[in-house]
């Protein structure tokens, strides 16, 4: 357990639903993250926070899709009008910027299933 | 980032033996790689890490060599153990010398540890 928690860990949701998963970071981590990652493929970046501030989102991250960093702790991300191709593990990663270096620790991921 | 790959998609090694997981990147400007051990169902966890000024990184039971020459880098592990079987995945930051921000992975090697 690295301390990153994830809610759900899985969710199967009719095509067309919105879906709303969170993530809690390690608390004193200022970086939070978001993957998405498909059967056989490595993590793909989504987008991340330094604090409340969303930082940067990948071109994966379609207008369907937002996420939220509202008081620099907890993270949501909402898929609207999911689709079939939305199905995939999500995963969430949180650090604590240094000077040195920055190690993501993952949460256990939230699995997608859009039928 | 976006660089790197790894060799084979599947090892599979007998308990004890030693095993050796292969990564290649292609941006001669990357400077910083991490190792992560995903388990079945669970979010990716952190190995060990390389900065691009050392050739060597030893762990606990892990090394992690890297060749700069041909872009190249490693990850052993001393006496396989059944629960080393996962997948592994090297990543690394965004092109820029930072070690900070989003992280690219490979495709992963699935490890398979036989008795």
């Amino acid at each position: 357990d690295t301390g990153v928690s994830q809610d759900p860990r899985h969710k199967i949701t009719k095509r067309g639903q919105n879906v709303t998963f969170r993530c809690d970071p390690i608390s004193e981590h200022n970086r939070l993250y978001w993957y998405r990652q498909t059967l056989g493929q490595g993590p793909e970046f989504l987008t991340y926070f330094q604090n409340e501030a969303q930082l940067e989102k990948s071109r994966l991250l379609s207008d369907r899709f937002s996420a939220e960093r509202p008081k620099g702790s907890f993270s949501t991300l909402e898929i609207q009008r999911t689709e079939q191709g939305d199905s995939a593990m999500y995963l969430c990663a949180s650090s604590l910027e240094t000077d040195i270096q920055e190690t993501q620790y993952f949460g256990p991921g939230t699995r997608l299933l859009v039928l | 980032g976006e660089s790197v790959g790894l060799h084979l998609p599947t090892l599979s090694v007998q308990e004890g033996d030693n095993s050796i997981i292969n990564c290649a990147y292609s941006n001669s400007a990357s400077d910083y790689f991490i190792w992560y051990k995903q388990e079945s169902g669970k979010g990716p966890q952190f190995i060990i890490d390389i900065r691009s000024n050392m050739d060597k990184r030893q762990g606990q039971r892990v090394t992690v060599l890297l060749n700069k020459t041909v872009k190249h880098l490693s990850l052993q592990i001393a006496a396989t153990q059944p629960g080393d079987s996962a997948v592994y995945f090297c990543a690394d930051p965004p092109v820029g010398g930072s070690t900070l921000g989003r992280l690219y992975f490979g495709r992963g090697t699935q490890l398979t540890v036989w008795p």
